[in-house]
This record gives C-alpha cells, sequence and structure tokens, in this order.
C-alpha cells in the first residue's frame, strides 16, 4: 500500500517570504499523479498543484511550484511571495493510475503553515 | 457552476444511532468520493460511486454504506454510530473516476457521536 508522510507538523513563514513544504511517499508503482491540496479554517479542500509522475517538469500555478525527484520518491511544495490567505493545514496525496480509475487519494497528516504579518 | 455542497454543516448523534450525510456533486460531474477526516489526520478514503455504483472501497467495515442517485449526488450512512466515527466527512466529485480528472472537495460536514 502507498503511504505519505509530511514531516513538519507546523511551519511558519514571514509575509512575502518564501516557504517549502516537505512530502515523501512510498510506492512501487511507476505511474501515479501527486497533489498538494490546502484546508483553510473553512474546512474545504482546495487543489493547489497537481503533478503527473511520467512528466519530468515541475509543476508550476502562479506563486506555487512543486520539486518532485521521483528516485528519491519526494514531492516538496514552494510557495512564493507568502500572502496572509496562504495560513491553512496543507496535504499531500498520492493517487495510483489504475486501470479502471477508481483509485483513492491517500493523503498525508498535513502541515500546518502560519502567515505571520 | 455550482460547486460540491454537503449537509448538514454539523450533527450531533448519541452512540449506536444511524446517520445519513448527504453531497450534491458538481454540474456534470458522476463520480463521488467520501472520506472521513478525523482530528488532525489526513483524509482517509471510504468509498467511490461510478454512475450508482460502489467503484472502489477503503478500509471501512460494512456498517458504512452509500447511495447514488440519477442526478449523482450521493449519501453516506452509518449505522451502529461510534465515538471514532467522530470526524469531518468530506465528499468529493469528478468528471469521472479517471485519476487524471480533478476531485472536486465539499466543505464537509462535521459528525460529533457521544
Amino acid at each position: 500500500a502507498q503511504t505519505v508522510t509530511q514531516s513538519q507538523p507546523e511551519m511558519s513563514v514571514q509575509e512575502a517570504e518564501t516557504v517549502t513544504l516537505s512530502c515523501t511517499y512510498d510506492t512501487s508503482e511507476s505511474d501515479y499523479y501527486l497533489f498538494w491540496y490546502k484546508q483553510p479554517p473553512s474546512r474545504q479542500m482546495i487543489l493547489v498543484i497537481r503533478q503527473e509522475a511520467y512528466k519530468q517538469q515541475n509543476a508550476t500555478e502562479n506563486r506555487f511550484s512543486v520539486n518532485f525527484q521521483k528516485a528519491a520518491k519526494s514531492f516538496s511544495l514552494k510557495i512564493s511571495d507568502s500572502q496572509l490567505g496562504d495560513a491553512a493545514m496543507y496535504f499531500c496525496a498520492y493517487r495510483s493510475r489504475g486501470n479502471s480509475g477508481n483509485t483513492p487519494l491517500v493523503f498525508g497528516k498535513g502541515t500546518r503553515l502560519s502567515v505571520i504579518a | 457552476e455550482t460547486g460540491v455542497t454537503q449537509s448538514p454543516t454539523h450533527l450531533i448523534k448519541t452512540r449506536g444511532q444511524q446517520v445519513t450525510l448527504r453531497c450534491s456533486s458538481q454540474s456534470g460531474h458522476n463520480t463521488v468520493s467520501w472520506y472521513q477526516q478525523a482530528l488532525g489526520q489526513g483524509p482517509q478514503f471510504i468509498f467511490q460511486y461510478y454512475r450508482e455504483e460502489e467503484n472502489g472501497r477503503g478500509n471501512f467495515p460494512p456498517r458504512f454504506s452509500g447511495l447514488q442517485f440519477p442526478n449523482y449526488s450521493s449519501e453516506l450512512n452509518v449505522n451502529a454510530l461510534e465515538l471514532d466515527d467522530s470526524a469531518l466527512y468530506l465528499c468529493a466529485s469528478s468528471k469521472g473516476p479517471g485519476v487524471q480528472l480533478g476531485q472536486y472537495f465539499g466543505p464537509g460536514t462535521r459528525l460529533t457521536v457521544t
């Protein structure tokens, strides 16, 4: 079974600075997707960014980018120019491609990010 | 485009009771997945429904059951509630079960079992 580990329960960053959240995963598969989700106090899980394992290029979405190291099974999230609205729980998640598509998201335990004004 | 909605927002039940949680999928989405998120944990997959059929299940006992309706909305039913069932229940919808299709989450239902 796949597992996702987020080793930083809490992180903090000054407004306008850059922060990196870590994530490692364990799998024997070669074809999968990785995701970062944000969960603010409103509880709604919001997709931040996703990476397809067969793509070598790191995904980028505006201020959010990832460092995907497939051999090391590492998938970190970098948030640039941090804003107060970035404060939330961040979850790293893994999903197998599978044949029938009924593969679930496997989540880590999350990292709570605080942004200091 | 209407997003994923869930009802109720909060719910308090007594051990041994039964509960039904509801999810309306986003417009155009035919697949609904349910997750349980215990306090301080990441969400855990319960099951997925695709075109009204269960299409995958996580490690949850049979007292967790579900339905999907022709309009693709879904229900999660939990019988014989236990204290450990206290959690945030999230549903997520997508255009299909394929992994390349993003899952869009609702705001969740907070269930407290006393």
